[in-house]
């Protein structure tokens, strides 16, 4: 069945220092992608999702490609903050009428000043 | 602003106990989910309803149920709640179709002890 594979955490970055957190999928068909963000004590929000193949999804600084040749869909940032450390998701569009998602496990970022 | 809601942030409760976890959206969306998150396996869908008294099994429904007898209210059940219930349990909705984003409530952290 359809599943999404991201990086283990904990990640551990110094502020200003370049961000990658790896997310590959198993899908049938071309699902959409996204990357949700979840704040110290709070749910999930969408950060920025891409619905085809190649789109560039990008908010806030990050950014994710869509690449089908390898199924992946790795989160990006130049220079990351402090305000960044999160739980980060990587997810997938299950299709039909419904839209559900099949997450990730998640990611903790921590960024230290 | 779109909002989710979720009855409370934390509860204690004791095994056997019947517990009724509640969502409310305000942005008369379509579908209305539930999901659990644990530690290392990201977020897992219980159950999720596409109109109101309609519902559809999830990937991990046993031992719940759900209850929606209004558009923006869904509830989760908990019929005999066992110590492996214990989790954080977030509530999200969407908008249908056409719509990708879904939003989340902050979420309930239940202990059955």
């Amino acid at each position: 069945g359809d599943s999404v594979t991201q990086m283990e955490g904990p990640v551990t970055l110094s502020e200003e220092a370049f961000l990658t957190i790896n997310c590959t999928y198993t899908a049938t068909g071309y699902p959409s992608l996204f990357w949700y963000v979840q704040y110290p004590g709070e749910g999930l929000q969408l950060l920025l999702k891409a619905t085809k193949a190649d789109d560039k999804g990008s908010n806030k600084g990050f950014e994710a490609t869509y690449r089908k040749e390898t199924t992946s869909f790795h989160l990006e940032k130049g220079s990351v903050q402090v305000s960044d450390s999160a739980v980060y998701f990587c997810a997938l569009l299950y299709g039909g009428a419904t839209n559900k998602l099949i997450f990730g496990t998640g990611t903790l970022l921590a960024v230290q000043p | 602003d779109v909002k989710v809601t979720q009855s409370s942030r934390y509860l204690v409760k004791r095994t056997g106990e019947k517990v009724f976890l509640e969502c409310v959206q305000d942005m008369d969306h379509e579908n209305m989910f539930w999901y659990r998150q644990d530690p290392g396996l990201g977020l897992r869908l219980i159950y999720f309803s596409y109109d109101v008294k309609m519902k559809e099994k999830g990937d991990i429904p046993e031992g719940y149920s759900v209850s929606r007898e209004k558009k923006e209210r869904f509830s989760l059940i908990l019929e005999s709640a066992s110590t492996n219930q214990t989790s954080m349990y977030l509530c999200a909705s969407n908008g249908g179709a056409a719509s990708y984003e879904q939003y989340f409530g902050p979420g309930t952290r239940l202990t059955v002890t």
